[in-house]
């Protein structure tokens, strides 16, 4: 079955805590992202990569880190987490290289920072 | 700008009435307009998306239609059931250095029986 998955789905953690919020795709996309939700403002893109070994910044980046080591895999890594990061995160992907096309999104991880 | 405006924030919609969600850019550039639909505890997941060389676009009870010198384009639910209650996105992109995918802030549709 064509799928994100993303772990954990669930996470409560304190401040200065690093944390990896892991993302997997089995669709041999190029283009993968990381998006956070929060009431009122919608999805803002953290960061995306189009290739392995190419990552670059989205909207909202100040805070997070990324990495494309292989094609399926892109984790998100918070080094030292703030309640400001209290947030649900969604990892999606993409066939298309630039990112144009159906974006293909994991079920989400709801994160809280205390 | 790479802005897209949706309303309404949330929507209350009895069963069988359409429910109307609008979006508009301001990027002249954009060229490619997906909806996605948000069922709770879900990921979202494209539901429909237009071009700008056609006005109107349906699939099944969903339609989308896109008014090019306006900059605007909305979905419409033909209708409406209960199932339908999700969150929608609004999004746009566009070529040449625009293709990051824009989202509008969502809207909350709840449909009751």
């Amino acid at each position: 079955e064509a799928q994100v998955t993303q772990n954990p789905r669930y996470l409560i953690t304190v401040t200065g805590k690093k944390l990896t919020v892991t993302c997997s795709q089995n669709m041999n996309h190029e283009y993968m992202s990381w998006y956070r939700q929060d009431p009122g403002l919608g999805l803002r893109q953290i960061y995306y990569s189009m290739n392995v070994e190419v990552t670059d910044k989205g909207d909202v980046p100040e805070g997070y880190k990324v990495s494309r080591k292989e094609k399926r895999n892109f984790p998100l890594i918070l080094e030292s987490p703030s309640p400001n990061q209290t947030s649900l995160y969604f990892c999606a992907s993409s066939q298309a290289a630039s990112g144009r096309g159906e974006l293909f999104f994991g079920e989400g991880s709801r994160l809280t920072v205390l | 700008q790479q802005q897209v405006k949706q309303s309404p924030q949330s929507l209350i919609v009895q069963k069988g009435g359409i429910p109307i969600i609008n979006c508009a850019y301001e990027n002249t550039a954009f060229d490619y307009f997906p909806w996605y639909q948000q069922f709770p505890g879900k990921g979202p997941a494209l539901l429909i998306a237009i071009r700008p060389d056609v006005s109107e676009k349906k699939e099944g009870r969903f339609t989308i239609s896109f008014n090019k010198s306006a900059k605007q384009f909305s979905l419409h639910i033909m209708d409406s059931q209960p199932g339908d209650s999700a969150t929608y996105f609004c999004a746009a992109s566009g070529a040449f250095g625009n293709e990051k995918l824009t989202f509008g802030t969502g809207t909350r549709l709840t449909i009751i029986p």
